[in-house]
Parts: C-alpha cells; sequence; structure tokens
C-alpha cells in the first residue's frame, strides 16, 4: 500500500464548476497535510496546509481532513482555466519526512 | 517567487561529467532538502540537511555528493551519471523539521543525462 495515494487523473470540470481532489495515507500518526498546485514545467507551490479535523477555507479553496477515515481532500470552487496543474497531497508523519502523492492532473474546461 | 533559488535551470551533461547543482535560500530557514522529481512519479526525498548537518540520506547512490556549506546554500555534485538519472531536481527549504513547516521549493533544475 502506498503511504500517500492519490487518483491520478486526468480530472476534468467546466470552468465555474467545483473541482473536487481526494487523498488517502497509511500512517495513522501523520499530523500534518500540506496541498501544493504544480504547473507543467514549475515547481510545486503551497496552497493550503491543515492540521486538525474538519474544514479549512481560503479563497476559492477549502481543504478537508477526517482522520479517522485517513482522507483529506481539496475543494476548488468556481474553477477557472488558471487552475489547470497537478496537485500534489503531502502528509507529514513526526520524526520523519514530508512523503507525497503521484499528484493529481486537474483540467478545467473553459 | 519562494525566497529559494537554484541553478543552473537546465543542464545537458554526458555520462562522464562533472557538473554540480546549487540552491541557495534568502527566508533564514534551518533546514533544505534535495528532491528528484521523475516523469509519473511522486516526488523522491535524496537529501536532508539541518543546520548544515546531513540528517537524511535516502539511500541515493553515490554518484550524487551533497554539500551544504552554511544553512543559506545546499550543492549536489554529479559524476557519472546514468540516463536514468534525466528528472527535474527539486531544492526546498523549512523553517525547520517539524511537522507543520511549510517546505518552500526552488524552480528546480531540469537534467538531462545523455
Amino acid at each position: 500500500q502506498k503511504e500517500v495515494e492519490q487518483n491520478s487523473g486526468p480530472l476534468s470540470v467546466p470552468e465555474g464548476a467545483i473541482a473536487s481532489l481526494n487523498c488517502t495515507y497509511s500512517d495513522r500518526v501523520s499530523q500534518s497535510f500540506f496541498w501544493y498546485r504544480q504547473y507543467s514545467g514549475k515547481s510545486p507551490e503551497l496552497i493550503m496546509s491543515i492540521y486538525s479535523n474538519g474544514d479549512k477555507e481560503d479563497g476559492r479553496f477549502t481543504a478537508q481532513l477526517n482522520k479517522a477515515s485517513q482522507y483529506v481532500s481539496l475543494l476548488i470552487r468556481d474553477s477557472q482555466p488558471s487552475d489547470s496543474a497537478t496537485y500534489l497531497c503531502a502528509v507529514n508523519v513526526p520524526a520523519r519526512q514530508l512523503t507525497f502523492g503521484s499528484g493529481t492532473q486537474l483540467t478545467v474546461l473553459p | 517567487e519562494t525566497g529559494v533559488t537554484q541553478t543552473p535551470r537546465h543542464l545537458v551533461m554526458g555520462m562522464t561529467n562533472k557538473k554540480s547543482l546549487k540552491c541557495e535560500q534568502h527566508l533564514g530557514h534551518n533546514a533544505m532538502y534535495w528532491y528528484k522529481q521523475s516523469a509519473k512519479k511522486p516526488l523522491e526525498l535524496m537529501f536532508v540537511y539541518s543546520l548544515e548537518e546531513r540528517v537524511e540520506n535516502n539511500s541515493v547512490p553515490s554518484r550524487f555528493s551533497p554539500e551544504c556549506p552554511n544553512s543559506s546554500h545546499l550543492f549536489l555534485h554529479l559524476h557519472t551519471l546514468q540516463p536514468e538519472d534525466s528528472a527535474l531536481y527539486l531544492c526546498a527549504s523549512s523553517q525547520d523539521r517539524a511537522s507543520r513547516d511549510t517546505q518552500y521549493f526552488g524552480p528546480g533544475t531540469r537534467l538531462t543525462v545523455l
């Protein structure tokens, strides 16, 4: 079982729709969770971090964490073509290093 | 701009060459990292430095040799590489190595080994 799993996609949504990106992780003691966005040919940039169960909102982005289900998601409201990128989920376990998923490729269709 | 710079941005080298990648962070961070990103694979952590001391080496071949002369600079020395080493090499830094510390990435060096 992979430590951090994401659907590779591609995920396509129409402009203005909600894009939902999902991530599951295997280590129950994971404490910190990050979503990075990576445009083609560029480096990852942080979008959101979340540490507690529940929702965390920042503009059009909402991160959701459910530690009991070992599940973290990212919702993008009012999706724009500029949101088209690969989204990386990363999980941090105490005393270990950040572990990344393979990423989900999102395409927002105009 | 994340405050982490990398040079060169692109590098083409033969298998017998020796080259070095450079990373510099202007964030006052204490931890620095080298990652390898190959197509369709997750980011692979290669090396971790904390306060200039190497704290982790994830079974990386000896043809990759890191150097951290101070907390702002990190190098990756390359020699006798293989074509499968072609990838995007990313440098990152974080305040420290606590689990909540965000890692900030540089723009990467696209390496092609012929």
